[in-house]
């Protein structure tokens, strides 16, 4: 079975410092990440997923993730948060192929400080 | 717009007392799921449909229904809801072929309590 770990229920830290939200995962195949964010009193939606190929990835508002096999690792960067930033952020994972049953993990939640 | 809608969106009620909370999506998805969401617990799959008349159950399935008679179509039953079932849901919907396959689109969330 697969499992997701996010250790940090809550991080804050200061507008432009740096920010990592960590995630690990257990599974025995080869699996998807998935980086979700809720912002306060709305649904989720996706910042961004590794499926294959580069283990470094992007979203469009400057966060990056990179899938670590060896350490079974999803950690989730920003250089410099911003206010608008604040938000709950889930780490997901999937089987890779056919039907995917999709495990998310506790969440995190960012507080960025003015 | 293309969009996942749940309705209502607050609903209070007592224990015992049958509801039911529709969730419509217009992307033509095969997949639609229902989640809950507690806090420290994540969200936790609840019912999952492949497609018309194909559900099946998550994780936590205990005293919910649902239903899929129609593609675009997913109510979450509670028969005889508890105080345990106070939660916030999410109904989500996804392809099963083309490039978006992976990704899970959501509802805005219903959130329910029930006294």
């Amino acid at each position: 079975a697969q499992s997701v770990t996010q250790l940090d229920s809550q991080v804050p830290v200061f507008e432009e410092a740096p920010v990592e939200l960590r995630c690990n995962y257990s599974s025995s195949v080869s699996v998807y990440l998935f980086w979700y964010v809720q912002y306060p009193n709305q649904g989720l939606q996706l910042l961004l997923k590794y499926l294959s190929g580069s283990t470094l990835v992007e979203s469009i508002n400057g966060f990056e993730a990179e899938f670590n096999k060896s350490q079974t690792s999803f950690h989730l960067r920003k250089p410099s948060v911003h206010i608008s930033d604040t938000a709950e952020y889930f780490c997901a994972v999937s089987y890779s192929g056919g039907y995917q049953k999709v495990t998310f993990g506790t969440g995190t939640k960012l507080q960025v400080i003015p | 717009e293309a969009q996942v809608t749940q309705n209502p969106r607050y609903l209070i009620t007592v224990t015992g007392k049958k509801l039911t909370v529709t969730c419509s999506q217009n992307m033509n998805h095969e997949y639609m799921s229902w989640y809950r969401q507690d806090p420290g617990l994540g969200l936790r799959q609840i019912y999952y449909s492949m497609n018309v008349e194909v559900t099946d159950k998550g994780d936590v399935p205990e005293g919910y229904k649902v239903s899929r008679k129609e593609k675009r179509n997913f109510p979450l039953i509670l028969e005889s809801p508890s105080p345990n079932q106070t939660s916030l849901y999410f109904c989500a919907s996804r392809p099963l072929a083309g490039p978006s396959t992976d990704t899970q689109y959501f509802g805005p969330g219903t959130r329910l309590t029930v006294l």
